[in-house]
């Protein structure tokens, strides 16, 4: 079956940066691409950005431009979302989300998400 | 501040039918069909319940049905059950340069 298993929770200080990673199985890992969301305590759903796994091209939320980085290793079928410079409220849990593309490679939706990653950003 | 607009909370008794509505724009909603809706319980990842407005993914109950007229989209859940309670999130394709929007999210209450 479908599955994208995150790594594990990370505690980390103001100014550092942390590296997520989401191991897709189950599926042919270059026909979709990766979605990253993320949720602050007791808030909504914030969309992070996107990348195509088939080409690696990444488009990312405004607010996030400059601090943060998608890749994927095709060879392991892993995703990796990087968030540098981390404040306070970045705290949040990070999921990880399957996107459905169109015919032409673009956003579709998101389908299958990954059970999320807690980051905790506290000096 | 969300892009697209939802109630805060919505609430009905068992058996009953709610609607949830999602504003956007034209450059979101109203724009594409690439409108879907997610049921995130407490402690739980987002779980698909309806793409390209009114599709139900493969398992989902036929109590949710989705639709759209102009800048607002709306889910519907019919023959409410205690386990329907949670948070529910839209999410639109939008033309900006951000790809993705999210609704602020309605709370589910099962009276």
């Amino acid at each position: 079956q479908v599955q994208l298993v995150q790594s594990g929770a990370e505690v980390k200080k103001p100014g550092a940066s942390v590296k997520v990673s989401c191991k897709a199985s189950g599926y042919t890992f270059t026909s979709y691409g990766i979605s990253w969301v993320r949720q602050a305590p007791g808030q909504g759903l914030e969309w992070m950005g996107w990348i195509s796994a088939y080409n690696g091209n990444t488009n990312y939320a405004q607010k996030l431009q400059g601090r943060v980085t998608m890749t994927t290793d095709t060879s392991t079928s892993t995703a990796y979302m990087e968030l540098r410079s981390l404040r306070s409220d970045d705290t949040a849990v990070y999921y990880c989300a399957r996107v459905v593309v169109t015919a032409m490679g673009d956003y579709y939706y998101m389908d299958v998400w990954g059970k999320g990653t807690t980051v905790t950003v506290s000096s | 501040q969300s892009a697209l607009t939802q109630p805060a909370s919505v609430s009905g008794s068992p058996g009953q039918s709610i609607t949830i509505s999602c504003t956007g724009t034209s450059s979101d909603v109203g724009g594409y069909n690439y409108v879907s809706w997610y049921q995130q319980h407490p402690g739980k990842a987002p779980k698909l319940m309806i793409y390209d407005v009114s599709n139900r993914p493969s398992g989902v109950s036929n109590r949710f049905s989705g639709s759209k007229s102009g800048n607002t989209a709306s889910l519907t859940i019919s023959g409410l059950q205690a386990e329907d309670e949670a948070d529910y999130y839209c999410s639109s394709y939008t033309s900006s340069s951000t790809d993705v929007v999210f609704g602020g999210g309605t709370k589910l209450t099962v009276l």
